[in-house]
């Protein structure tokens, strides 16, 4: 089955420094994989998305993610944090093709620090 | 508007009670998802259609829950004999069906407290 890890439930970084929210899946052939970020009440908005194209995927908002088959992994990065970049944010995998349905990681907090 | 409407966005009902939420899709999108999302947790899959048809409901979405899309557009959750444990953001998003390159347009959500 589909599924997807966020390692840390927290990251606190300081504004203008490098941002890692880490992610691992597990899935038994290739995955669709997303981040989406979820403001204070905001609804979900997707970041980026990785559907078997380049492993380097590039979002909104300066964010991008690597996608590494050999660790199952799909780390979102942004280069400078802004205050604005404050947010809940979840890496999900879609659980097939056919199927369409998504399964969301517990999700990762992020505070950025002035 | 284009995006993904739910009404209301805030219910507060008493235990026992019955309550029924709405979700206005994207009008192209042919698919229509809900989520419930507790505090501190990652959305988590209820049930999905196509067009008017239930095409897989969670072991989630006990007895109590029920979900419609009578005319393929909108559609409505409700859930019968309220418990506590319902309270919860109840997430709608949207979708097109065909291929795997497209994510969801998730609608605000309607936030259920249970009193």
């Amino acid at each position: 089955a589909q599924s997807v890890t966020q390692l840390d439930s927290h990251v606190s970084v300081s504004e203008g420094t490098p941002v890692l929210l880490r992610c691992n899946y597990s899935s038994s052939y290739s995955p669709s994989l997303f981040w989406y970020v979820q403001h204070p009440n905001k609804g979900l908005q997707l970041l980026l998305k990785y559907t078997s194209a380049a492993t380097l995927v590039k979002g909104i908002n300066g964010f991008e993610a690597e996608f590494k088959k050999s660790e199952t992994s799909f780390h979102l990065t942004k280069p400078s944090a802004h205050m604005s970049d404050a947010a809940e944010y979840f890496c999900v995998v879609r659980r097939g093709v056919l199927n369409n349905d998504m399964r969301f990681g517990a999700g990762t907090r992020l505070t950025v620090k002035p | 508007d284009t995006g993904v409407s739910q009404d209301p966005r805030h219910k507060i009902t008493k235990r026992g009670q019955n309550v029924t939420f709405r979700c206005d899709p994207i009008s192209e999108h042919n698919r229509l998802y809900w989520y419930r999302q507790t505090l501190g947790q990652g959305p988590e899959f209820l049930t999905y259609f196509q067009n008017e048809a239930q095409l897989e409901k969670s072991r989630l979405l006990s007895d109590r829950f029920s979900a419609e899309r009578p005319k393929g557009s909108f559609s409505t959750l409700e859930i019968q004999r309220t418990e506590q444990g319902d309270s919860a953001m109840y997430l709608c998003a949207s979708s097109l069906a065909t291929g795997s390159n497209y994510g969801y347009t998730f609608g605000s959500g309607t936030r259920l407290t249970v009193v």
